[in-house]
């Protein structure tokens, strides 16, 4: 069956720092993948989408990369504040639009 | 602009009633998602509209969950004989097609049951 896998311990990082966060998918192909970030009590927003021919995608301070060889994404956030603070949930999404969702990680940036 | 609403915002019930959640997609958009989560967990999928039909209906967990929608506007998700494990956040998003790769979210339905 399909899997997505995200860090599931909390990654706390200091403000200035880069935080990189993984998501492994296993038994699929995805189209494409997303990350979306979500905060306590609110429903998720989408951040960035990067396709599975395009290795490197970038917004400001995100970067997100995809490995479709490795089945694998990262999402990294540089010179990381405390509003980053949130648990960002990646979802590879297959050519009908079909969103699976990982669990997410969640992400404490301290001052 | 306005985004996708839901409502109730949180819903506590006594196991066996039926609850109805309401959600009020972005104008215009065709696409309309539910989604389930629990506490800690992922989204899962239940159910994807395009215009008032549902072409996907495999997340629905069980023949006492059911959702329409009217139009390309308002969907009802009904859980009927409501179960303790059915309580979970209730989230609906929308999009302007299927194809339109992004969801806008809402803030979620907070379900309760006792």
């Amino acid at each position: 069956s399909q899997k997505i896998e995200q860090n599931s311990e909390a990654l706390n990082i200091q403000e200035g720092k880069t935080a990189t966060l993984t998501c492994n998918y296993t038994n699929y192909s995805p189209a494409y993948l997303q990350w979306y970030r979500q905060d306590p009590g609110r429903g998720p927003v989408f951040l960035l989408l990067i396709r599975e021919n395009e290795k490197e995608k970038r917004k400001e301070r995100l970067k997100v990369t995809f490995d479709t060889t490795l089945k694998q994404s990262l999402f990294h956030i540089t010179a990381s504040q405390p509003a980053d603070s949130a648990t960002y949930l990646c979802a590879p999404t297959d050519s009908w639009g079909k969103l699976q969702f990982g669990a997410g990680t969640q992400v404490v940036v301290t001052p | 602009g306005a985004g996708v609403s839901q409502s109730p915002s949180n819903k506590v019930t006594e196991k066996g009633k039926d609850v109805e959640l309401r959600c009020d997609p972005i104008s215009g958009h065709t696409a309309l998602y539910w989604y389930r989560q629990r506490l800690g967990q992922g989204l899962e999928f239940l159910i994807y509209f395009q215009g008032n039909s549902a072409p996907d209906k495999s997340g629905l967990p069980s023949d006492r969950f059911s959702a329409e929608r009217t139009g390309e506007s308002v969907s009802t998700l009904t859980i009927q004989r409501t179960q303790q494990e059915d309580s979970a956040v209730y989230l609906c998003a929308s999009s302007p097609d299927r194809y339109q790769e992004t969801q806008y979210f809402g803030p979620g339905t907070r379900l309760l049951v006792l």
